[in-house]
């Protein structure tokens, strides 16, 4: 089974900092995607970025952007330029690329944007 | 539009009473999740449709009962609840490729409160 590990509970940014979040994960699978997801106070899940497996170069959205080490298992979030609404959990994800749908969450990382 | 939504945004219920949580979609999605979500954790996925269907069913209890009357709309009818059920309630779609589905999008959950 894939298991999906955020080492860091709790981090904080001055605002206009960059700061970089911490995601490892286990699989045997060579097909899968990952995904970061935020959850503000407000609580709605929103999707940060995502990234393909089999796509060596790293994915960007804006301000964030990844580091995907796929030999290493890691997929580590970076947050350029860091913003007040950036505070949030942040989930990272896994989910296998051959019909399974189910997600595999870490144990979440919640950023504290210091102003 | 990545909206999917969801009502009511509260719930609160006492351990007899029968409620449902309803969640809505219009992107055209054909696979339709329920999540719980309880404080500081991540989403743990409960019910899976896929065309409809019921795909994935994650050893819930028959406490809670899933529909899915239109490839749009999702319904999680409950029944006969308990305190620790207590939680936020989360919808997601995503759109269905072949024998796999893509990124899914969540709704911004209905907090449930068991009495």
């Amino acid at each position: 089974a894939q298991t999906v590990t955020q080492s860091q509970p709790e981090m904080s940014v001055q605002e206009a900092e960059t700061v970089t979040l911490s995601c490892t994960y286990d699989t045997s699978e060579s097909d899968y995607y990952l995904f970061w997801y935020k959850q503000p106070p407000s609580r709605q899940m929103i999707l940060v970025i995502r990234q393909e497996a089999y796509k060596q170069q790293n994915a960007t959205e804006n301000r964030f952007s990844v580091n995907f080490q796929k030999a290493a298992k890691s997929f580590s979030l970076k947050i350029s330029d860091s913003q007040l609404g950036d505070a949030a959990m942040y989930f990272c994800a896994y989910r296998s690329g051959f019909g399974n749908e189910k997600l595999t969450f870490g144990t979440g990382t919640r950023l504290t944007i210091i102003p | 539009d990545t909206e999917v939504t969801q009502t009511p945004k509260h719930l609160v219920m006492g351990m007899t009473n029968k409620k449902s949580l309803k969640c809505e979609q219009h992107m055209g999605h054909r696979a339709m999740y329920w999540y719980k979500q309880k404080a500081k954790k991540p989403p743990e996925l409960m019910f899976v449709y896929s065309y409809e269907k019921l795909s994935i069913n994650e050893s819930v209890p028959s406490r809670f009962s899933p529909e899915c009357p239109n490839s749009s709309l999702l319904n999680l009818h409950l029944h006969a609840l308990q305190p620790e059920d207590s939680a936020l309630y989360l919808c997601a779609s995503s759109q269905v490729m072949g024998f796999s589905t893509d990124t899914q999008y969540f709704g911004p959950g209905t907090r449930l409160t068991v009495l």
